[in-house]
């Protein structure tokens, strides 16, 4: 099974400021990565797959690099919405899917 | 608009059983696998199961095969997980979730049904 650590557990960002999460895999995963954002009581959404797509309607101030084991999600002026958890996820080996642990976004 | 709408959830004793609905709309319902997750309480999300879009092939976590079964009723647009022999440590939110073949994210998710296992 593939391993998926992220860090920190929690990152304090005042909004306007730059945020990166950090997702590191056990083993390599190529490009098979996607990042999730989930606020208590909703639906987690989807952010970005292929490690650096955005998905579909998601604002350009997120962004997603890197490939093999290390990779970073990126959101360069926080908004007030975006004070949440985000989870990273490999996919490259069908279906043996793993997520990570998470990073908690909240307001300094 | 594609929704997903999860239901079932309950507390039940340790060796019970339990069955999760995922009611879908918006998007041709056998055009995409579908998909159970789950998140325990303090934990990052666990894949449980996944089903073909013509429910063809079905794949399970280890930590549930033998005791969880995924099926689908196209005609009503449901996904359904039999849940058996329910232990402490099934207890999660359970989401349902689509993904298109070859496309292994996870995309949309319901907002998910509590199941929670004590005694």
């Amino acid at each position: 099974e593939i391993v998926m650590t992220q860090s920190p557990a929690t990152l304090s960002v005042s909004p306007g400021e730059r945020a990166t999460l950090s997702c590191r895999a056990s083993q390599s995963v190529s490009s098979n990565l996607a990042w999730y954002q989930h606020k208590p009581g909703q639906a987690p959404r989807l952010l970005i797959y292929g490690a650096s797509t955005r998905a579909t309607d998601i604002p350009a101030r997120f962004s997603g690099s890197g490939s093999g084991t290390e990779f970073a999600l990126t959101i360069s002026s926080l908004q007030s919405e975006d004070f949440a958890l985000y989870y990273c996820q490999q996919y490259n080996e069908w279906p043996q899917i793993t997520f990570g642990g998470g990073t908690k976004v909240e307001i300094k | 608009e594609v929704q997903l709408v999860e239901s079932g959830g309950n507390l039940v004793q340790p060796g019970g059983s339990l069955r999760l609905s995922c009611a879908a709309s918006g998007f041709s319902f056998s055009t995409y696998d579908i998909d159970w997750i789950r998140q325990a309480p303090g934990k990052g999300p666990e894949w449980v199961s996944t089903i073909s879009g013509r429910g063809t092939y079905t794949f399970y976590a280890d930590s549930v095969k033998g005791r969880f079964t995924i099926s689908r009723d196209s005609s009503k647009s449901t996904l359904y997980l039999q849940m058996n022999s329910l232990r402490a440590e099934d207890t999660a939110i359970y989401y349902c979730a689509t993904h298109r073949p070859g496309n292994d994210w996870f995309d949309p998710w319901g907002q998910g049904t509590l199941v929670t296992v004590s005694s």
